[in-house]
């Protein structure tokens, strides 16, 4: 069973307009969860990462929340632009081995105009 | 301020070469990890180096996959006989250093899409 899973797998919204994207996991003893956004063709770039005393962190129009006792995190898309197109995966790892990144497969993100 | 690199950035190969993979990372980091990414798929850890040594190479999938680092900087991925199901994109990423429980940002390349005919 997959430990990190996002939901939803694609999602199409207009310029301008804001979406949420959901993350789950069961991975344990939780060490940080972060959100990546890997553009077609690149590797993933890192959007935030929050520890388990954290419980929202912003980057820009990026918001990502985290509820360390349901084991959800969420990434919020403020005013979305066409540059916002790309995959947002949601990694998870463990406090025993917190270099070993756990990916959830990702949702695709097209921002049409 | 180069990033990390990777290259080829595409290999095309026939089952049952053996192809290498090679990884530059971040000057000054070390730490380097290599991942793996199949069509439709999340990435999957395979492999971990602390310097020049590998503590953790549970994700390699079978005994064909090796890896090694060399005066802590490059890394390079072998691949024995490939497979088709090796097709997937390989990506590399460094990190300055690795401490229990502190999630050091991993800095990714961007990849080598290898295809196995």
């Amino acid at each position: 069973k997959n430990q990190v899973e996002q939901s939803p797998q694609s999602l199409i919204i207009l310029e301008g307009k804001n979406c949420t994207l959901q993350c789950n996991y069961t991975v344990s003893p939780f060490s940080n969860l972060r959100w990546y956004k890997q553009d077609t063709g690149r590797g993933p770039v890192s959007l935030t990462i929050m520890t388990f005393s954290e419980n929202t962190k912003s980057n820009g129009r990026y918001t990502a929340t985290l509820d360390a006792d349901t084991k959800q995190s969420s990434l919020h898309i403020t005013a979305s632009q066409l540059s916002d197109s790309a995959s947002y995966i949601c990694v998870v790892s463990r406090m025993d081995s917190s270099y070993k990144l756990i990916f959830g497969s990702g949702t695709r993100l097209l921002v049409r105009p | 301020g180069a990033g990390v690199s990777q290259s080829p950035s595409n290999k095309v190969t026939e089952k049952g070469k053996d192809v290498e993979l090679r990884c530059d990372p971040i000057s000054g980091h070390t730490a380097l990890y290599w991942y793996r990414q199949s069509l439709g798929q999340g990435l999957e850890f395979l492999i971990y180096f602390q310097g020049n040594s590998a503590p953790d190479k549970s994700g390699l999938p079978s005994d064909r996959f090796s890896a090694e680092r060399t005066g802590g900087s490059v890394s390079t991925l072998t691949i024995q006989r490939t497979q088709q199901e090796d097709s997937a994109v390989y990506l590399c990423a460094s990190s300055p250093s690795v401490k229990r429980g502190v999630p050091y940002e991993q800095y990714f390349g961007p990849g080598t899409r290898l295809t196995v005919t």
